[in-house]
């Protein structure tokens, strides 16, 4: 157990439909990271969030948002939602926002129909 | 753009051979790189990590290597067991901006054969 927890562990929702999924960073790390992992695919970054700002930004569509909130557990909004949106979404956290180990939670699978 | 790429995507070993996983990145900034096992169905975890101030770092049948000049760096497993069998992710970052972006590579399927 990494530390990080993420809900809902799986996620089944319709074309068109918007879901939020969740993230609860390891005690004491303020750096919260979204990555999308497609099947059988790589882990792809969205981006990242230190202390409550937006630091990083990976290849994260315009359908898609994140925030950190003042207790530090994240949300990633997915909006529009297509087939090709279905995918493993993983959340990690790091105690700063320089390079160090991330801690990656369960994930929530995502399954759009 | 930013990309590693990661080879063999696929790779299968008798127990107790070597397994070496080899990455490329091309953002010469890069100042981390970590490795990454994921195991079917579960979070990736961190394996071993090699920051640029270092060439070798070594953690009991683990080992990576890094060459900054050809921006090449390499994942070394000895005596392989079964339980190594799993997709192995390389990783470049730098800081960028306040932050870090992680590139991650496309990822090796391990298997090891008892």
């Amino acid at each position: 157990d990494s530390g990080v927890t993420q809900t809902p562990k799986h996620l089944i929702t319709a074309t068109g439909q918007r879901v939020t999924l969740r993230c609860s960073p390891r005690s004491g790390d303020l750096s919260v990271y979204w990555y999308q992992q497609s099947l059988d695919q790589g882990l792809q970054f969205l981006i990242q969030y230190y202390n409550g700002e937006e630091r990083a930004k990976g290849n994260i569509l315009e359908r898609f948002s994140a925030q950190q909130f003042p207790d530090l557990h994240s949300e990633l909004n997915l909006s529009s939602l297509e087939l090709g949106d279905s995918a493993l979404y993983f959340c990690a956290s790091s105690v700063g926002q320089e390079v160090d180990e991330q801690f990656f939670g369960p994930g929530t699978r995502l399954t759009v129909l | 753009g930013e990309n590693v790429e990661q080879h063999p995507s696929t790779l299968s070993v008798q127990e107790g051979d070597s397994a070496v996983i080899k990455c490329t990145y091309s953002d010469s900034a890069s100042n981390y790189f970590p490795w990454y096992k994921q195991e079917l169905g579960k979070r990736p975890q961190l394996i071993i990590d090699i920051r640029s101030n270092v060439g070798e770092k070594k953690d009991q049948r683990i080992a990576v290597t890094l060459n900054k000049t050809a921006k090449h760096f390499s994942l070394h497993i000895t005596e392989t067991q079964p339980e190594d069998s799993a997709v192995y992710f390389c990783a470049a970052s730098r800081v960028r901006t306040g932050g870090f972006k992680t590139i991650f590579g496309a990822g090796t399927r391990l298997f090891v054969k008892a």
